[in-house]
């Protein structure tokens, strides 16, 4: 059984830039959740994909958009990048609405 | 003022101790409470996963959740030096399981 994987793990980018990151969800699993987590900070919710619909979003501005494919994996993309979004972004997939999130290693992004 | 408070620590106990861990939330609708142990660079790992109140041992972990007091509790027995990470504590509400709140994570260091 595969986990939840993430890439890419690290990437850097400028200012007003576009970022595609992407998370292949744990076997078996048909929700994925996106997390942005800031430097000695706990995970924030961003939003939520069930069965390629999106399923509760956070206090996040729409520049934060993402995607469940068919297979459940799932993308997040940040348009017009600021340098707050500097963060570990993670990505958790479950079972359902059971509330038993498993996350993966993240990607780091930082903006300069 | 957040919804789940958690003390950053650093926390730096000797090999062998016990280990209390602690946190505090706010918002009455929150039945479902874990914990995930963090490594450096790593993402969050489910230690523990709990409904509602009372206790839930696994191994050398013990989780409480006491509803009435809006205290979630984590014991780690005989700890070990690689006990030594970021612990963050979460809670969701039954309508939006896949939203976790968390708490800042307390940073412990077990001294060998």
């Amino acid at each position: 059984e595969t986990g939840v994987t993430q890439s890419p793990t690290h990437l850097i980018k400028t200012r007003g830039q576009q970022v595609t990151l992407r998370c292949s969800s744990q076997s078996g699993h048909n929700t994925v959740s996106w997390y942005q987590q800031a430097l000695g900070q706990g995970p924030q919710f961003i939003f939520q994909y069930y069965r390629e619909e999106e399923n509760g979003r956070g206090n996040f501005p729409p520049r934060f958009s993402g995607l469940q494919f068919p297979n459940y994996s799932s993308e997040l993309n940040v348009n017009a990048l600021e340098l707050d979004d500097s963060a570990l972004y993670l990505c958790a997939s479950s079972v359902g609405h059971t509330g038993e999130l498993f996350f993966g290693e993240g990607s780091r992004l930082t903006v300069l | 003022q957040k919804e789940v408070e958690q003390d950053p620590g650093p926390l730096s106990v000797p090999e062998g101790a016990i280990v209390s861990l602690n946190c505090t939330y706010s918002n009455s609708a929150f039945q479902y409470f874990m914990w995930y142990r963090q490594y450096s660079r790593k993402g969050p790992e489910l230690l523990m996963y709990t409904y509602s109140s009372g206790n839930k041992e696994d191994g050398r972990f013990t989780a409480q959740v006491d509803k009435s007091s809006k205290y979630i509790s984590l014991f780690i027995r005989d700890s070990q030096p690689s006990d030594s990470a970021t612990y963050l504590c979460a809670s969701a509400r039954p309508s939006n399981t896949g939203k976790l709140i968390f708490g800042q994570g307390t940073t412990l260091q077990v001294k060998p």
